[in-house]
């Protein structure tokens, strides 16, 4: 079966580094994506990788390891805002959307 | 960027009802739109794929009599609750996909039904 897993939740210190893993084992692969969820809206598009490697956007970065099955979203310098739920999801060979649960971030002053 | 606009934002109906929900992509032609559900505290779950002119594709336990998915042009699709309960109260998002070169879906900002 597919099946992407990320931690469930995790909380981090404002002004802090967090990063968040992915693990997935999918039918084929043609890109992963990270999204941001805040509460009771829909997700936005934080990044794509689809080649091995890190991509970085400002205080996001996205990382990516096709043989390891692995991606890990950092977020650098971290704000209240950040405080929302990070899905990791995966296009697969049918190039459908396998959603991860979502991991929610707690960030504290 | 691509906009995806969603209608209404919430309703609140009652029991034995049907309720409409529009998904439109607003600066593009999507080929291909999402209908997903999100339960409180839970993931998104996808609930049909649809693509224009054609009929939606439903997962695995989704009622496709009951949730009625028509994509009548490449900027609209609608989904219909129909007799719609308690059970089916939730957060409905729809995500458009137009012909990006890494195929990104493009979220509305989704409907939250309620329903007495």
């Amino acid at each position: 079966g597919q099946n992407i897993d990320q931690p469930t939740e995790m909380t981090a210190t404002e002004g802090a580094i967090v990063q968040i893993n992915c693990t997935y084992q999918t039918s084929g692969f043609n890109g992963l994506f990270w999204y941001q969820q805040h509460a009771g809206e829909a997700p936005t598009f934080l990044s794509y990788n689809v080649l091995d490697g890190l991509e970085e956007k400002g205080r996001f970065s996205s990382f990516l390891s096709r043989s390891k099955g692995y991606s890990y979203l950092l977020l650098k310098e971290l704000q209240m805002k950040d405080s929302a739920s990070y899905l990791c999801a995966v296009l697969d060979s049918n190039y459908q959307l396998i959603w991860g649960a979502g991991t929610k971030l707690i960030i504290k002053p | 960027g691509a906009v995806v606009s969603q209608h209404p934002s919430w309703v609140i109906c009652k029991s034995g009802t049907s309720v409409k929900i529009e998904c439109r992509s607003l600066d593009f032609q999507a080929t291909t739109m999402f209908w997903y559900r999100q339960f409180p505290k839970q993931s998104l779950m996808l609930m049909a794929t649809s693509n224009e002119g054609s009929k939606a594709t439903y997962e695995q336990g989704v009622e496709k009599d009951k949730f009625l998915i028509n994509h009548a042009s490449l900027t609209l699709s609608t989904l219909t609750v129909t007799s719609a309960h308690p059970e089916d109260s939730s957060f409905y998002i729809c995500s458009a996909r137009g012909d990006s070169d890494y195929n990104e879906q493009f979220f509305g900002p989704g409907t939250r039904l309620t329903v007495l």
